[in-house]
């Protein structure tokens, strides 16, 4: 099972909204409306941002929001802030119980 | 609150094995499934497996199989992954992860462990 596919970094400047995009295959994002996304501080755990390509758990702002078009899912985060500069996961779920993670996007709020 | 909390660190030399424990307090350690994911120094993660902690049944991730063992005490509310043939491509953060929709076919980790760092090397 090969690692999703997301760009290595991106940024923004405070106020901006950014989009990170996440593209597998038919097997696993194109598949099943299973995506979640994963923010991660240095040094710490990831948190739960986004499940189910759209939902998010409560306590995170809705300046988080998912979608999906075909075999990729995105991130948008809309009104930046300094706390949102962090790497970005993606993960679906990819058949017969399995998950795949993306690599990773470093976000970076100028 | 719901918290998952880790064993320490560890150190192996290669071909060792490694245990690591994850103790669930704050929900019913049998209504949820535990995921396992791991995350070697500068990478993203990587997912392991998962198990029932209901009924003990486990699912991994082809790369693992035969190498990885996951089980379960409810008596203790704690799961544990067990690792063998450790090498230096282990090396890397072992976390446990609940997934908060109780069923087994969904992506919502919801709550993570604190992580526990392995190392391999001779």
């Amino acid at each position: 099972q090969s690692a999703l596919t997301q760009p290595r970094s991106v940024s923004g400047s405070p106020g901006q909204s950014v989009t990170i995009s996440c593209t597998g295959t038919s097997s696993d994002v194109g598949g099943y409306n299973y995506v979640s996304w994963y923010q991660q501080h240095p040094g710490k755990a990831p948190k739960l941002i986004i499940y189910d390509v759209t939902k998010r758990p409560s306590g995170v702002p809705d300046r988080f929001s998912g979608s999906k078009s075909g075999y990729t899912a995105s991130l948008t985060i809309s009104g930046l802030q300094a706390e949102d500069e962090a790497d970005y996961y993606c993960c679906s779920y990819a058949g017969s119980l399995s998950r795949v993670f993306g690599g990773g996007t470093k976000l970076t709020v100028l | 609150q719901v918290q998952l909390v880790q064993s320490g660190a560890e150190v192996k030399k290669p071909g060792a094995s490694v245990k690591v424990s994850c103790k669930a307090s704050g929900y019913t350690l049998t209504y949820f499934y535990m995921h396992w994911v791991r995350q070697a120094p500068g990478q993203g993660p990587e997912w392991m497996g998962m198990i029932n902690p209901s009924g003990g049944s486990s699912t991994y991730a082809q790369k693992f199989q035969g190498r990885v063992t996951m089980t379960r005490d409810t008596s203790t509310s704690t799961v544990y992954m067990d690792l063998s043939s450790l090498r230096s491509e282990d090396t890397a953060v072992y976390y446990c992860a609940r997934d908060g929709t109780g069923i087994a076919v969904a992506g919502k980790l919801d709550y993570w462990g604190q992580g526990t760092l392995v190392t391999v090397s001779s």
